[in-house]
């Protein structure tokens, strides 16, 4: 079965400055997709950002982007020019590309920005 | 607006009753997941359905019991033999795989204490 760990259970970051979350999926599976999502106090889940496994270019929206490291299963978020409402859980999620799998999430990174 | 509904928002069980959570969506999506969110722990999976009348148990599904007879409805009964039932649930649902890697989308979740 896939596993996603998220090792950083809580991470701060100064207003306006940089800050990379980990996440690393374990897999014996060529074909997947990976996600971040982002959950704010008022409980929302709303997609960051997502990659396709078979794409090497990294994703990139916006002030987010990911640097993704499939032969290493690696897959960081990196939030640039942080904003107070970046503040929030944020969820590193896998999916199988075959059919309707569901998503298997990582237990989340509390992200705190400070003002 | 399409999108997934959740119902009610909180909602309240005495011990040895069962209680059902709606989830209804008018995104024409096949496939509808439920989830258990507590503190620490992520989101683990309880069920999912990719097409009506079918649904598959996650990881956690002990105590609780689904039905999926219309497309847009996929609700949850937690039962008396779910004997710690507080936490937050959310429901989502994906559209048909296929042209693309398509996210899930997530209800506002439910929030269910025992009284």
């Amino acid at each position: 079965a896939q596993t996603v760990t998220q090792s950083q259970p809580e991470m701060s970051v100064q207003e306006a400055e940089t800050v990379t979350l980990s996440c690393t999926y374990d897999t014996s599976e060529s074909d997947y997709y990976l996600f971040w999502y982002k959950q704010p106090p008022s409980r929302q889940m709303i997609l960051v950002i997502r990659q396709e496994a078979y794409k090497q270019q990294n994703a990139t929206e916006n002030r987010f982007s990911v640097n993704f490291q499939k032969a290493a299963k690696s897959f960081s978020l990196k939030i640039s020019d942080s904003q107070l409402g970046d503040a929030a859980m944020y969820f590193c999620a896998y999916r199988s590309g075959s059919g309707n799998t569901p998503l298997v999430f990582g237990k989340g990174t509390r992200l705190s920005v400070i003002a | 607006d399409g999108g997934i509904t959740q119902s009610p928002k909180y909602l309240f069980r005495k011990e040895g009753q069962n209680v059902t959570l709606s989830c209804e969506q008018n995104l024409n999506h096949d496939a509808m997941y439920w989830y258990r969110q507590d503190p620490g722990q992520g989101l683990r999976l309880i069920y999912y359905s990719q097409i009506v009348n079918d649904f598959q148990k996650g990881d956690i599904a002990e105590g609780y019991s689904v039905s999926r007879e219309k497309k847009e409805s996929f609700p949850l009964t937690v039962t008396s033999a779910q004997k710690n039932p507080t936490a937050f649930y959310l429901c989502a649902s994906r559209a048909p795989p296929g042209g693309g890697y398509q996210p899930q989308h997530f209800g506002d979740g439910t929030r269910l204490s025992i009284l």
